[in-house]
């Protein structure tokens, strides 16, 4: 089975970075994902990570060590609009392709 | 691309009524996901079809859910009968598959369902 834990909430400040953080426990593994969701909308693909190592795009960094079940999404000057849960998910070894396993999300409010 | 579209975008009924879920996924794309999302238990798999085919039911919460996808551009989530705890957000998602790669899931826009 699978079993992912985040924080259920964090805040921080506009302009700084925050670091969340997931953890991991599965059957098999092969990539975890990060999504961003503002509230009421979809969620929306954010970063991808199979290998172990911090993969940056603009002002976010998803990290991932294979070993220890663990990854965090890191957010750097933060704007006000980056206020929305973030959910870690995990893709698994099965002979059902693409499917994923999603975390409880970890909704971060980013305050002046 | 239009992206993922679903409808209704919202739905109210009384509970004992059937309630039916629309999701188109997004051209060329031969994974489609049901999900449910709720305050209490966060974004839960109900189904997932690869070329048509349910590949993993194991989510559909009792036999008053029912998904089918009779092609490669439509599915359909029935609740029949539906009672006030199926009240949610349920989304569909979409995606590419064989997996190994980035192939994220595009998720659609959601169906907010009131059982009242």
């Amino acid at each position: 089975g699978q079993n992912i834990d985040q924080p259920t909430e964090m805040t921080a400040t506009e302009g700084a970075i925050v670091q969340i953080n997931c953890t991991y426990q599965t059957s098999g593994f092969n990539g975890l994902f990060w999504y961003q969701q503002h509230a009421g909308e979809a969620p929306t693909f954010l970063s991808y990570n199979v290998l172990d190592g911090l993969e940056e795009k603009g002002r976010f960094s998803s990290f991932l060590s294979r070993s220890k079940g663990y990854s965090y999404l890191l957010l750097k000057e933060l704007q006000m609009k980056d206020s929305a849960s973030y959910l870690c998910a995990v893709r698994g070894l099965n002979n059902a392709g693409n499917m994923l396993t999603f975390g409880g999300g970890t909704r971060l409010m980013v305050k002046p | 691309d239009a992206g993922v579209i679903q409808s209704p975008r919202h739905e109210v009924t009384e509970m004992g009524q059937e309630v039916t879920l629309r999701c188109k996924p997004i051209s060329g794309h031969n994974s489609l996901f049901w999900y449910r999302q709720t305050m209490m238990r966060g974004l839960e798999l109900l189904i997932y079809f690869n070329n048509n085919v349910p590949i993993d039911d194991s989510g559909m919460p009792e036999d008053r859910f029912s998904a089918k996808m009779p092609n490669a551009s439509f599915s359909t989530l029935k609740i029949q009968p539906s009672e006030p705890r199926d009240s949610a957000v349920y989304f569909c998602a979409s995606s590419l598959v064989p997996s190994g790669g980035r192939y994220e899931q595009y998720f659609g826009p959601g169906t907010r369902l009131t059982v009242t």
